[in-house]
């Protein structure tokens, strides 16, 4: 069953803490991305990779980091440095190359704060 | 911002009449793709135009484009409960970030 998956649904975070949310894909895409979706609102670009070892910011990097390790795993890592960080989390991947065609979706993790 | 705005926020009709969305944007684009989202779950791509096109079709689905006016619109037509879900413009530009710009999205609601 092809597809991406993340986890964990629901992720709680304590003041100063770093959480880590995972996104893992088997669609042999080349890129990757991660957005943030708060309430109402459409979705902001956290960070994009387009390739393993490579990645870019979006527009609100500030107070999370990615790596690419792997073709198949883009994780974030929330850090402390996030001030408002309860939003709904998208990673998405596309084939990869010059123009952008479908991007697949992940279901999304919550992230809320104690 | 390059985000594209959906009108209207929200909207609500019977199920069987027909659904309209519209989205515009500001910067020249390559393509233009509309997604759908059920709530608290990931996005689905429905249907991508390109911007040497004017008009596409899939199943219920209908959508124009207007690179004149920057503007988009998505049709669809007799409703069902089940297209009820927030449905969103996404752009690719002409140069510069290769990347989606999402507008803020259209919550349709259909009633049975």
């Amino acid at each position: 069953d092809g597809g991406i998956t993340q986890s964990p649904k629901y992720l709680f975070r304590k003041e100063g803490q770093n959480v880590t949310l995972s996104c893992e894909q088997n669609l042999n895409h080349d890129a990757m991305y991660w957005y943030r979706q708060d309430p109402g609102q459409g979705l902001r670009l956290i960070y994009y990779s387009q390739i393993v070892n490579d990645f870019q910011k979006g527009d609100i990097a500030e107070g999370y980091s990615v790596s690419r390790e792997k073709k198949e795993s883009f994780p974030l890592t929330v850090t402390s440095a996030q001030k408002n960080p309860t939003a709904f989390y998208l990673c998405a991947s596309s084939i990869g190359g010059q123009d952008i065609e479908t991007q697949y979706f992940g279901p999304g993790t919550r992230l809320l704060v104690l | 911002s390059q985000q594209g705005e959906e009108d209207p926020q929200a909207l609500s009709i019977q199920e069987g009449e027909n659904a309209t969305m519209n989205c515009s944007y500001k910067t020249s684009i390559n393509n233009l793709q509309w997604y759908r989202q059920n709530s608290g779950r990931g996005l689905v791509h429905l249907i991508l135009i390109r911007s040497n096109e004017r008009e596409k079709h899939s199943g219920r689905l209908r959508v124009t484009l207007d690179t004149s006016k920057k503007s988009s619109s998505l049709l669809i037509t007799a409703s069902r409960a089940a297209d009820t879900a927030s449905y969103f413009c996404a752009t690719l530009l002409q140069t510069g970030a290769n990347n989606l710009f999402f507008g803020t999205g259209t919550r349709l609601t259909v009633i049975p």
